[in-house]
């Protein structure tokens, strides 16, 4: 079956240290984003790229980078600047063609700094 | 960045009762659609909408895009204990950055049995 998978579910991070979320799909979309979920702040927007080797910045996107070597990959590293990176993490794609059913989200990763 | 107004935030409801939530926006959208996240997991697409005015049914769930493009609804009737999560709006333009969703902030819903 297609679909995003993101991994790992789970990540401990020591303060000062970087660390890259995973974010696959084999659902052949041309867009990929990056969402930062934080309780009773809805989704905010870090980074996406509508092509392959092409990225632009969200509204969060300070302390994050990405890169966008593959179709079907857009990990997402969180990079010690990144000042309370706890959070819930979600990738999402959509198609360029058959968008209008909006974006299909990965099941997250919650970043936990430790 | 643009946000919708999403409201109310959360809600506290017994099994069984009905269930309203709006969404606002200050431009006008091509497309509504209405997203549920269950605990712990990403979001899932519920409905679907593309013409002002239309509305939309899927099983318990109804959901209208409103006249003005600015704004749209999502109810649930009789609700039951495997509602709860939080509910997304989000509005697209196709055209443009297509693709680039605005999400409302979420409705969370507590459901009693």
């Amino acid at each position: 079956d297609g679909g995003i998978t993101q991994s790992p579910k789970y990540l401990f991070r020591k303060e000062g240290q970087n660390v890259t979320l995973s974010c696959e799909q084999n659902l052949n979309h041309d867009a990929m984003y990056w969402y930062r979920q934080d309780p009773g702040q809805g989704l905010r927007l870090i980074y996406y790229s509508q092509i392959v080797n092409d990225f632009q910045k969200g509204d969060i996107a300070e302390g994050y980078s990405v890169s966008r070597e593959k179709k079907e990959s857009f990990p997402l590293t969180v990079t010690s600047a990144q000042k309370n990176p706890t959070a819930f993490y979600l990738c999402a794609s959509i198609p360029r063609t058959g968008y209008l059913y909006g974006y299909t989200f990965g099941s997250g990763t919650r970043l936990t700094v430790v | 960045g643009q946000q919708l107004n999403q409201s109310p935030q959360s809600m506290f409801i017994q099994e069984g009762e009905d269930v309203s939530m709006n969404c606002t926006s200050s431009s006008i959208f091509n497309t509504w659609l209405w997203y549920k996240q269950d605990p712990g997991e990403g979001p899932v697409l519920l409905i679907a909408l593309y013409k002002a005015g239309e509305l939309t049914s899927n099983g318990r769930l109804t959901a209208q895009f409103g006249i003005t493009r600015k704004d749209s609804f999502l109810n649930i009737s009789a609700s039951i204990p495997s509602d709860v999560g939080i509910y997304f709006c989000a509005g697209m333009n196709y055209g443009g950055s297509q693709g680039n969703l605005i999400f409302g902030k979420g409705t969370k819903l507590s459901v009693k049995p």
